[in-house]
């Protein structure tokens, strides 16, 4: 039962232009929501976060928009650039249970 | 500045022996989290602790156990090592609602 989704293995992008990442989950206790960087050989770092409470957080070429009616969130980076290839996870969790529960991960490739 | 420090970096074990992968965390976190990464999988969570003397199950936990018995220490324990546990596993640590941190993971073998 995979509770968080990221249902696209890879994405390409051209550099300057827009990524967007997206993410799906099925639990709603789930209250606050973070998205991770993870290149080859390290372990994942974390990127920019959003609870529940807002639709929208902004960090620098980062934006997390939450969707909760649709159980959806997504991760905007613009402009892109090569520095950004790498695979990014969603992950949730709940304040009840103190667990992370992250996505299977998106591969994401920005072309010079 | 280490943060989490995960030893050994690699291994490669024969099947039925067994391993302790360590953990250790230099930031005061009362949490900390035993993860594995399968190719395609995401990371999933074998075990965690809330403090000293504490533990709980994960989503994955048969075949490992853990021990909480400092603040900076979460090592996992692998018995009797299966093909299965092949993977790489990563530590982690969070104080409050902030973002974890995670070491740079242990790429275990099983042969």
């Amino acid at each position: 039962d995979q509770q968080v989704k990221q249902n696209s293995p890879s994405l390409s992008v051209q550099e300057g232009r827009i990524s967007i990442l997206n993410c799906d989950y099925t639990n709603s206790m789930f209250d606050y929501f973070l998205w991770y960087k993870k290149y080859p050989a390290e372990g994942p770092t974390f990127l920019i976060s959003i609870s529940s409470i807002k639709d929208k957080n902004e960090d620098g070429r980062f934006t997390v928009f939450l969707n909760k009616s649709a159980k959806h969130l997504s991760l905007h980076i613009v402009p892109s650039q090569p520095g950004d290839s790498a695979v990014y996870f969603c992950a949730a969790s709940d304040g009840a249970t103190n667990k992370l529960i992250f996505g299977t991960g998106t591969l994401l490739a920005v072309q010079p | 500045n280490a943060g989490v420090t995960q030893t050994p970096k690699f291994r490669i074990l024969k099947i039925g022996q067994s391993m302790t992968l360590q953990c250790a965390q230099d930031m005061n976190h009362n949490y900390m989290y035993w993860y594995r990464q399968d190719p395609g999988m995401g990371l999933k969570l074998i075990y965690y602790s809330v403090g000293a003397g504490i533990t709980d199950k994960g989503e994955v936990p048969n075949g490992y156990n853990v021990s909480r018995s400092t603040t900076e220490d979460f090592p996992l324990r692998l018995e009797l090592a299966a093909p299965s546990q092949t993977s790489v596993y990563f530590c982690a640590s969070r104080q409050g609602n902030y973002g974890y941190t995670f070491g740079s993971g242990t790429r275990l073998t099983v042969v």
